[in-house]
């Protein structure tokens, strides 16, 4: 079956120290692969999507990256935080192409 | 651009009260509508789809290509039913889903 990994589950981050959140899944082959930001009163904000190892697509310019070194591993980063850069990241993934989204229990970033 | 309207951040009815949570998007191609629930303290899980017209928990969701909406229903909420609800947009020959904001349901006893 599939599954999706992600850690850590909370992170507190003083301004300016660098990030790393990391996704994986199992069980399924070239996936799909996102980052969202979840804000209370804003909804999910796509953040990054990737199709393939080292394709990266980025929806909204910001102070993070993301990477796909592996086939199923989407890692968040950043080099210096920003206290905006608070709030709750999730990762999801697309099994094949009319597949619905499935997301992880996702990361509580606070940046202090 | 593409974007997904939730008008209701709070649905507050009683228990066995029907519900309606509304959707409207903006896309100008074919679209494919999903319903995503959060319950307290569990990971985001999609609720019902579009393309496969069922009931799941007893929630319906139509699309109406002309009003551009897909409203999801119950005709009789029950307590375990409040929880955050989105509704989403995938946009066909693209790998992007959008979301809208979100609607707190909350079912009174």
């Amino acid at each position: 079956s599939q599954t999706i990994h992600q850690w850590p589950a909370t992170l507190v981050q003083p301004v300016g120290s660098p990030l790393s959140l990391e996704c994986t899944v199992e069980g399924t082959s070239n996936p799909n692969l996102y980052w969202y930001r979840q804000a209370a009163g804003r909804g999910l904000q796509l953040l990054f999507y990737s199709v393939g190892i080292g394709q990266i697509s980025s929806e909204v310019p910001q102070n993070l990256s993301a990477s796909r070194p592996q086939d199923r591993q989407f890692i968040l980063s950043s080099k210096k935080l920003l206290l905006s850069d608070s709030g709750f990241y999730l990762c999801a993934y697309r099994g094949s192409y009319n597949s619905p989204l499935h997301f992880g229990n996702g990361t509580r970033l606070t940046v202090t | 651009a593409q974007r997904v309207t939730q008008p209701e951040k709070l649905l507050s009815v009683f228990k066995g009260a029907p519900v309606e949570l509304k959707c409207n998007y903006s896309y100008s191609g074919s679209p494919e509508l999903f319903w995503y629930v959060q319950y307290s303290r569990q990971r985001l899980q999609l609720l019902l789809r579009h393309i496969s017209r069922e009931s799941i928990k007893g929630f319906t969701a139509d699309l109406n290509k002309g009003e551009t909406s897909f409203h999801l229903k119950k005709p009789f909420a029950q307590e375990e039913d409040s929880a955050m609800y989105y509704c989403a947009l995938r946009v066909y020959n693209f790998n992007k889903f959008y979301f809208g904001s979100g609607t707190k349901l909350n079912v009174k006893p």
